[in-house]
């Protein structure tokens, strides 16, 4: 069975960082591009970014660009989402999702609170 | 950027009855659609691909048709299960995919 676990949300002020982490099971990680969706209380899905199979390639949305940066490790079958310098508008549930495309297997979300 | 308008932002719906969504896209994203359900607390499914195929285990009262710019969710029987939100994402243009802003359907 496909698995996607995110942690590592929580509050944080404005100004400050964030590691976001997703640990997959149940599929050959290293065989599949996956990418970070987000969304803010309330409201629709934001894609966020994206990261292929070897981690070689990698896209931000231009809201996070230059403020976030994607990575992965295939030895311990895991994403991450090293968020910088965090806005009040980056306030959303973070999900993690196996990008075939499109999405086809998403994990729970994580909350990221950005206020002080 | 390609923007996706759904239609209706809610519809309300009985049971048993058919249930009718529309995305539009802004300019051509041939059949790369996808169709997801999310309910409230819960993350999104995936419920349609390439505009008319369904994902593994999703029921066949669930239909998607359309390519270019119109596309159609189609729920033929609405079931109790099915009171949701639903979300169409363009991958065209992979992998900046854009999603429209949902469509609510409630109970009647």
């Amino acid at each position: 069975e496909v698995q996607l676990v995110e942690s590592g949300g929580g509050l944080v002020q404005p100004g400050g960082s964030l590691r976001l982490s997703c640990a997959a099971s149940g599929f050959t990680f290293s065989n599949y591009e996956m990418s970070w969706v987000r969304q803010a209380p309330g409201k629709g899905l934001e894609w966020v970014s994206y990261i292929d199979n070897s981690g070689s390639t990698i896209y931000y949305a231009d809201s996070v660009k230059g403020r976030f940066t994607i990575s992965r490790d295939n030895a311990k079958n895991s994403l991450y989402l090293q968020m910088n310098s965090l806005r009040a508008e980056d306030t959303a549930v973070y999900y993690c999702a196996r990008d075939s495309p499109p999405y086809d297997y998403w994990g729970q979300g994580t909350l990221v609170t950005v206020s002080s | 950027e390609i923007v996706m308008t759904q239609s209706p932002a809610t519809l309300s719906v009985s049971p048993g009855e058919r249930a009718t969504l529309s995305c539009r896209a802004s300019q051509s994203v041939s059949s790369n659609l996808a169709w997801y359900q999310q309910k409230p607390g819960q993350a999104p499914r995936l419920l349609i691909y390439g505009a008319s195929t369904r994902a593994t285990g999703i029921p066949a009262r669930f239909s998607g048709s359309g390519s270019g710019t119109e596309f159609t969710l189609t729920i033929s029987s609405l079931q109790s299960e099915d009171f949701a939100v639903y979300y169409c994402q363009q991958y065209n243009n992979w992998p900046r995919g854009t999603f429209g802003g949902g469509t609510k359907v409630e109970i009647k």
